[in-house]
């Protein structure tokens, strides 16, 4: 299957500073590419997603960029809050279905 | 809005035990999905279907069996129980519009563990 790469692995920032981490993939049939949030104890929660005929997407704190020919996405998070702590994970698709190949995600610590 | 509801929340078992994990959907979606969550590995596909009476297997379906006979049901079943099936069960759920996209709705998932 796609293999999909997120780095780092842990990310810890002090309040009010940025966040980015940042997914490879090799698939260039590649179509979809979002970004689930999972706090403790709970299931992904879509935040942000982009897909192929777009090169950036912003929500508030939170943008998106993908770049199709290095074949690499990256989630930005911005003046970060406590409530931003949590695991981040990166996913795409290749085919109508939809199915998610994720990446391993990303724990990120927001010390105020 | 219920959404996504998955039951048990919290389960353990014995090894060679059949255990089934049920997934309710409130919407009507099309597609649903079944993944497993464990340390390292992200989230890994078990098996997806498109359709009532349509499904096919994921990246690891070794040791599961699913059947979709109404649109809102997908229950996940370990046939034998073994101990690297412990992990957190995930189902998911994925409305075919050209409107919503691709949009993944998960529930709460299912802990499982077996002893």
């Amino acid at each position: 299957g796609e293999n999909v790469e997120q780095h780092p692995s842990t990310l810890s920032v002090q309040e009010g500073d940025s966040a980015v981490i940042k997914c490879t993939y090799s698939d260039s049939a590649s179509n979809y590419f979002p970004w689930y949030k999972q706090e403790l104890g709970k299931g992904p929660q879509l935040i942000i997603d982009i897909r192929s005929n777009v090169g950036e997407k912003k929500d508030q704190r939170i943008a998106v960029t993908l770049n199709k020919t290095a074949k690499h996405f990256s989630l930005h998070i911005t003046e970060t809050q406590p409530e931003d702590s949590a695991v981040y994970f990166c996913a795409l698709t290749t085919d109508s279905w939809g199915k998610l190949q994720f990446g391993a995600g990303t724990q990120v610590v927001v010390t105020p | 809005d219920a959404g996504i509801t998955q039951s048990p929340r919290y389960k353990i078992t014995e090894t060679g035990r059949q255990v089934t994990l049920m997934c309710h959907q409130t919407w009507s979606h099309s597609y649903m999905f079944w993944y497993r969550q464990d340390l390292g590995h992200g989230l890994r596909l078990i098996y997806y279907s498109a359709a009532a009476d349509i499904t096919d297997k994921g990246e690891v379906p070794d040791g599961y069996v699913v059947s979709r006979s109404k649109t809102e049901n997908f229950p996940l079943t370990l046939e034998s129980a073994t101990r690297s099936q412990t992990s957190v069960y995930f189902c998911a759920s994925r409305e075919d519009s050209e409107y919503s996209g691709n949009t993944i709705y998960f529930g709460e998932g299912s802990w499982l563990t077996v002893v």
